[in-house]
Formats: C-alpha cells, structure tokens, sequence
C-alpha cells in the first residue's frame, strides 16, 4: 500500500496556459476526490468519483475545470485558461465505500502558482 | 446551510500535556459523520478519528479522543499527552448523510507544542 500519489508536486504556469494534474489513487480504493486549498483555509470539494462515474461536481466549479477517471483508476484535472486566483493546493484523496468510516486518505497535493 | 467552525487560530500547549481543539458544526440533516484531520508542514492530510452522529459513545484513536455533544452540536478534539510531532494544522469535516460522499472542512487550528 504505497498510498496516494499526485504529479506534478509543483507547477509554475502563465495565466491563460492549460495545467493537468495526475493522481493515482491506493490501489484497492474505489472512491476519489479533489479538493483545493488555498492559504489560511480548509481544503475546498472540488469533485469525486466513484469507479468511472463522476458522483458530483461543485456548483463553485468554473467550466473550466474538468476531471476524469476513464479507467476507474487513476484521475486527471484539467484546468483550461488558467487565471490568478486559480493558485492554490490540490489536492487528491481516495477511499473504499466498504471500510468502517469511508474515511479519505489523502495525496501529498499540487501545488499551482499561476503568474 | 451547513458549515464548520474552528474558532481558535492557533493553541499552544507545553510537551505532554492534554489540549482540546474545538470544533462546532451546523447542519439539519440527521446523519452525518465528523472528522477530524491533522496536517503537518509537508501538506499531507492525515486521517485521525471519526465520530458518527449516531454513534452512543465518543471516538477514540489512541492518544486522541472526541468529545462529542449532539444538542451543543460540537465534536471537539482532545489529545493527551501531547508530542512535539503533534505540532502541525487541525482540521475538523463533516460528511452529511446518504446523497454525498464529500467532505466540509473548517478553517483549521495551529496547534504548536513546546518542550
């Protein structure tokens, strides 16, 4: 159990430039999740899957935001046109639906800078 | 509306002495579970305890405890015999009932322990 991993760790882009970032879930875990954290605040819910199926997605999600998880497996976020307020920590987590609390784990995050 | 509170910014508590992280939470949905999470410098999220809202009896992970009040809606964190590793950010989540699987975050808790 190698737990979850996100890449890149960091990412320096241009406002207006495309980034996507990876995560890889533990391995046995059915349920993923990104959030975003920005200084001073609480990770923020972005969206989660359960296997391929996207379950929900934040009313607070730009369109240009957007996630996949094609094979149920690892998940990608993409953000398109990228803008200042944009900078922040993503983060991934996972979580199997049979365990006692569900409780998610979490990814050593993405950190975003946009200039 | 649901929502979290962390009202303490920052706590300082001397090496192996007890501290109790508050957290209150807002919500008129029956079921719900609260969490709470530690994050240290590196970023990582790092699950601690669970307390369900129909849970009899308060949650406990060895040196840490919840204090869980229903009426007074509060699941306040107490860790005992604190370690200078336990110095890191604190976040109390709250998961609501049967249609959503995400987590709401508060604002957090520094929490610094001194020898």
């Amino acid at each position: 159990d190698t737990g979850v991993s996100q890449d890149p760790r960091h990412k320096i882009t241009k406002r207006g430039q495309n980034v996507t970032f990876r995560c890889d879930p533990i391995s046995e875990h059915n349920r993923l999740y990104w959030y975003r954290q920005t200084l001073g605040q609480g990770p923020e819910f972005l969206t989660y899957f359960q296997n391929e199926a996207q379950l929900e997605k934040s009313r607070l999600l730009s369109d240009r935001f957007s996630a996949e998880r094609p094979k149920g497996s690892f998940s990608t976020l993409e953000i398109q046109r990228t803008e200042q307020g944009d900078s922040a920590m993503y983060l991934c987590a996972s979580s199997w639906d049979r365990s006692s609390y569900n409780e998610q784990f979490f990814g050593p995050g993405t950190r975003l800078t946009v200039l | 509306a649901q929502k979290i509170t962390q009202t303490q910014p920052g706590m300082f508590v001397q090496e192996k002495e007890a501290v109790t992280l508050d957290c209150t939470y807002d919500t008129s949905d029956p079921s719900y579970g609260l969490f709470w999470y530690k994050q240290p410098s590196s970023g990582e999220m790092i699950f601690l305890i669970y307390q369900g809202s129909y849970d009899q009896q308060n949650a406990t992970e060895g040196r840490y405890s919840l204090n869980f009040q229903k009426a007074r809606k509060s699941a306040n964190l107490v860790i005992s015999a604190s370690q200078l590793g336990d110095s890191a950010m604190y976040f109390c989540a709250m998961r609501l009932g049967y249609n959503t699987d995400k987590l709401i975050f508060g604002t957090g808790t520094r929490l610094q322990v001194f020898p």
